[in-house]
Order: C-alpha cells, then structure tokens, then sequence
C-alpha cells in the first residue's frame, strides 16, 4: 500500500458545480497535512494546510478524519480557473522535520 | 518578496555525462528540499536539508546521487553518469516552519 494514495481522476464537472476529493495516508502517526495545486508544467503551488479542525478559505475547504486516515478538499461553485491536479501531501512523522510525502494528485477539470 | 529559484530550467544530457542542478531558497528558510517528479506522477522525496544538521538522505535512489548545501543558502544536485530514467523535473523546496514552497524546477531530458 502506498503511504498517500488519491484518485487519479480527471474529475470533469461543470462550471458551478462542487468538487470533493478525498486522500488516504498509512502512516496514523502523520502530524502534518497539506493541500498543493500544481498547474501543467509548472511546480506545485501550497493551496492550504490541513488542521485537526477543518478550515476554510473562500470556496475550498479542507478536513481531516485521523480515525480513518483521510483527508478531504471541497471545493465550491467551481471556475475554470481552478482546472489543475491536487496534490495532497503527509508529513513523515519518522522523522524530526517535515519531509513530505505526496500523492500521486487528482486532476480536475472545470468544463464551461 | 523572492522566491525559490532553480537553475537551469532545462537540461539536456547524453546518458552517461553528470549533471549539476542549482537551487536557491529564500532567505531566512532553515531547510531545503529535493524532490523529483517523472511525468504523470507524484513528487518523489530526494534530500533533506536542516540548517548545519546533517543532511536526510533516505530519498536518494542510488550512490550516483548526491546534493549538497553550504549553510542556509544554496544547494546543489549532482547527478553521476545519467541515465535515461533519470529524466524528470527535479523540484527544489525551502522553509522556515511547515509550510513549503517549491521553485519552478529544473527539466532533465537524458537522451
């Protein structure tokens, strides 16, 4: 099993529509939790940190579920702006600093 | 203010030849990160860097690699004797506390 793992995709939506995607981590003791957007052919971009809580920032959300080991990015009233791959990114709690591991990004794209 | 910068943007190598990727973190980030993605994938962990601590090597996928950084500024990746599966986009990653911020990346086309 991989340590990070999200579909793939592409999830095709309409304009207008909401979005979720979820991401699964092996690793319970994982502390650190992150949302990246990475546009085609360029480097991915920090969209949000992820906290215990859940937070919110405009349209997107983001929630943790540590009892099963996901975490989740809602995103509403989609734009083509927001075409892209997700990626979700978990800290390695093996080690003292905050090396990351990523999945392998879902990509999303808003048609008009 | 500045950014990640990476340089080259682009390389390209005959498989064989070593090659040298730069990175430059912004200033004041502590630590400094390797990652590697192959085309259609996820990012793939490399190095870690962490002030004057000894670096986390656990990513690198052989001896041909190897990276360095002198204090808090920049680092370089070498890449001994390429080969054609080393072609990828090399991403460089800097910060201060958890959040990290990657530069554009350097693409290496191993021929």
């Amino acid at each position: 099993r991989k340590e990070v793992e999200q579909d793939p995709g592409p999830f095709n939506v309409p304009e207008g529509a909401t979005v979720a995607f979820n991401c699964t981590y092996s690793n319970s003791a994982s502390q650190s939790f992150f949302w990246y957007r990475q546009d085609c052919r360029k480097e991915p971009k920090l969209l949000m940190s992820v906290y215990s809580s859940g937070n919110e920032d405009g349209r997107f959300t983001a929630q943790l579920n540590r009892a099963s080991q996901y975490i989740s990015l809602l995103i509403r009233d989609s734009k083509l702006s927001d075409s892209a791959t997700y990626l979700c990114a978990v800290n390695r709690a093996s080690n003292a600093g905050n090396m990351l591991t990523f999945g392998g990004g879902t990509r999303l794209m808003v048609k008009p | 203010g500045a950014g990640v910068s990476q340089s080259p943007s682009n390389k390209v190598t005959e498989k064989g030849k070593d090659v040298e990727l730069r990175c430059d973190p912004i200033s004041g980030h502590t630590a400094l990160y390797w990652y590697r993605q192959r085309l259609g994938q996820g990012l793939e962990f490399l190095i870690y860097f962490q002030g004057n601590s000894a670096p986390d090597k656990s990513g690198l996928p052989s001896d041909r690699f190897s990276a360095e950084r002198t204090g808090e500024s920049v680092s370089t990746l070498t890449i001994q004797r390429t080969q054609q599966e080393d072609s990828a986009v090399y991403l460089c990653a800097s910060s201060f506390r958890r959040d990290q911020y990657f530069g554009p990346g350097t693409r290496l086309l191993v021929l």
